[in-house]
């Protein structure tokens, strides 16, 4: 199993332009979020989802959109980025344990710059 | 709002000392979570302690939850260099998991 798969690692964008980060799993985890790590600030939860076809919205989830029409797959759309949207992106996959999430699989984190 | 505030921010152990780290939270919680992060790399889990246990432990970790408190302490018992990394603590409800800012921890060889 790869686990959880972020691609890319590493992005440029300037302000105003739009770009998808991906994030697959291949464990079949009902449960995938996305967050955003900040120096000082942990990381902050912008959405998840409980399983195809169902999202919500986390923490902070201004600017972002997301989408879930396969388990595997949870893709994090930047409409149109800002500086201040420049971070270290995570992606994690959680199995359902009793109905129950539980513990999260993390990627390898994709490091966003907004110039 | 985030849930989770760690305390110390930053420890520096000798190596074979013990490092102990406290997380506070605010919210009823179905669980909680601690994770490791070393520099640049994600984060990788170490222990979960359900909400109706109170001590839980996994080789060298120990960790400690107190609802009444809304408290949980992780304790690293036997500390080595491979140890230094960033640790975090995290609240499961209502389907989400929440950070905290997270612990800094040098083990000094």
């Amino acid at each position: 199993n790869a686990g959880v798969t972020q691609t890319p690692k590493f992005q440029v964008l300037k302000t105003g332009q739009s770009m998808t980060l991906q994030c697959a799993q291949d464990m079949n985890h009902e449960y995938m979020s996305w967050y955003r790590q900040d120096p000082g600030m942990g990381l902050r939860l912008i959405h998840y989802s409980v399983g195809a076809g169902i999202t919500d919205q986390g923490e902070v989830p201004n600017g972002y959109n997301v989408s879930r029409s396969t388990t595997e797959d949870f893709p994090l759309r930047l409409l149109s980025a800002a500086p201040s949207q420049t971070s270290v992106y995570f992606c994690a996959s959680s199995y359902s344990r009793g109905g129950r999430p539980t513990e999260a699989f993390f990627g390898q984190g994709t490091r966003l710059t907004v110039v | 709002s985030q849930q989770g505030e760690e305390d110390p921010q930053a420890l520096s152990i000798q190596e074979g000392e013990n490092a102990t780290m406290n997380c506070s939270y605010k919210t009823s919680i179905n669980n909680l979570q601690w994770y490791r992060q070393n520099s640049g790399r994600g984060l990788v889990h170490l222990i979960l302690i359900r909400s109706n246990e109170r001590e839980k432990h996994s080789g060298r970790l120990r960790v400690t939850l107190d609802t009444s408190k809304k408290s949980s302490s992780l304790l690293i018992t036997a500390s080595r260099a491979a140890d230094t990394a960033s640790y975090f603590c995290a609240t499961r409800g209502n389907n989400r998991l929440a950070f905290g800012k997270g612990n800094q921890v040098v083990v000094i060889p």
